[in-house]
């Protein structure tokens, strides 16, 4: 079975502009979070969702954004890019219906915001 | 708020025995989990304590006091190939907040 996949792989974008990335959860799982992580740094949560409905959001301001479509696969969006930005993506599935303990992880999305 | 603090970097030999610790602050959740993260790579799953004590996967082990607010990841018979940073992450419903990680490096 075909793992987390997102794309694209990189990105580079620059300061101002918007960007969508992309995400199809491991087939059966329901739920889709994303995380920001900066380079030397953990994981930071950015939204979870399940059933198409977000149901959680970390300490990010509104120009993040994201969806969940109804095969399940989901979109993260940021608007008016900062340099501060340039962080790898990670999106993560798992089939309950919260952030359970045990999440898959993507490759990830490297994003490069000159 | 949430917090876990995590030591920076650990280096241990080939064969040997290795404990990362992970202290948190918290307002409530429901366990802590482990996570392996080579260089480039995606995370993956490690180990999961919902209640306290030791809970054993191979060659991985891991703590929890919720009293003491601490747990730790035990490697046993380490190999070359668990050089990698390794992350302790808090979970609560819908919520999930990992440390800032322990890059361990492993010696022949």
């Amino acid at each position: 079975d075909a793992g987390v996949t997102q794309s694209p792989t990189h990105l580079i974008k620059t300061r101002g502009q918007q960007v969508t990335l992309r995400c199809s959860p491991i087939s059966g799982h329901k739920s889709v979070s994303w995380y920001q992580q900066v380079l030397g740094q953990g994981p930071q949560f950015i939204f979870q969702y399940y059933e198409k409905e977000e149901r959680g959001r970390g300490n990010f301001p509104d120009r993040f954004s994201a969806r969940q479509f109804p095969n399940y696969s989901s979109e993260l969006n940021v608007n008016a890019l900062l340099l501060g930005d340039s962080a790898l993506y990670l999106c993560a599935s798992s089939p309950g219906t919260g952030v359970t303990y045990e999440q898959y992880f993507g490759p990830g999305t490297r994003l490069t915001v000159t | 708020g949430q917090s876990l603090e995590q030591p920076s970097e650990v280096t241990a030999v080939e064969g040997a025995i290795v404990q990362i610790n992970c202290t948190y602050q918290t307002s409530g959740f429901y366990g802590l989990s482990w996570y392996q993260q080579h260089d480039g790579g995606a995370p993956t799953f490690l180990s999961y304590n919902a209640l306290d004590g030791l809970e054993e996967t191979g060659r991985f082990s891991s703590f929890l006091s919720r009293s003491d607010s601490y747990g730790y990841l035990l490697l046993q018979e380490l190999q070359m190939k668990d050089s990698a940073s390794y992350f302790c992450a808090l979970s609560n419903f819908n919520k999930f907040y990992f440390g800032s990680g322990t890059k361990l490096n492993v010696k022949p």
